[in-house]
């Protein structure tokens, strides 16, 4: 079964702290792997997207690394800030004719000053 | 413009109402998407457009139906629906829809059936 799992299911760290979110995946055949974050009530925006060839990729404070061998990815958040308080979500995309996304059901990461 | 914009922001309704979410682009993408997304869940895709055509439809109920008037615009008719179809709807586009093209998605409508 094509599936995506994410843990925590929810992080709380004081502001200025760093902190490390996991992403398994059963998705086969792989095409690509992207982080999004999201605002409660609002549309997902990308950070990140990976494909098979790539290990890690950054944007900003974001670091997304993939290990395409063991199905694992993780993000990495430096130096969090309040406005980092949102739900992560890893999306792995299947190549199977038509591009499907499956998605996992997400980190909910708060950041307390 | 990298927006994806959506109307309205909220939409209360009645089961035996019929209304309409409208989904806008004008980054020249050519596939264009519908997602229900229930609280604290990943969001479910719905519809997949390309090029003005219905590429996939996830054996979604008939009260829901995808209209794609134009390259830019998507719409969602919706028409008897239950109150378990309370859900934020979320419209995405990409430049098509292989990858590895980016789905930039809208702020979504925040849909109450009432």
């Amino acid at each position: 079964k094509n599936q995506v799992e994410q843990s925590p299911q929810s992080l709380i760290i004081l502001e200025g702290k760093n902190c490390t979110l996991q992403c398994n995946y059963t998705v086969s055949p792989f095409s690509n792997l992207r982080w999004y974050k999201q605002d409660t009530g609002r549309g997902p925006v990308s950070l990140t997207i990976m494909t098979f060839s790539e290990n890690t990729k950054s944007n900003g404070r974001y670091t997304a690394t993939l290990d395409a061998d063991t199905k694992q990815s993780s993000l990495h958040i430096t130096a969090s800030q309040l406005s980092d308080s949102a739900s992560y979500i890893c999306v792995v995309t299947r190549n199977f004719g038509n591009e499907k996304l499956t998605f996992g059901t997400g980190t909910r990461l708060t950041i307390i000053p | 413009d990298t927006e994806v914009t959506q109307t309205p922001k909220h939409l209360v309704m009645g089961m035996t109402n019929k209304k309409s979410l409208k989904c806008e682009q004008h980054m020249g993408h050519r596939a264009m998407y519908w997602y229900k997304q229930k609280a604290k869940k990943p969001p479910e895709l719905m519809f997949v457009y390309s090029y003005e055509k219905l590429s996939i439809n996830e054996s979604v109920p008939s009260r829901f139906s995808p209209e794609c008037p134009n390259s830019s615009l998507l719409n969602l008719h919706l028409h008897a629906l239950q109150p378990e179809d309370s859900a934020l709807y979320l419209c995405a586009s990409s430049q098509g829809e292989a990858l590895p093209y980016e789905q930039y998605f809208g702020p979504g409508t925040r849909l109450t059936v009432t």
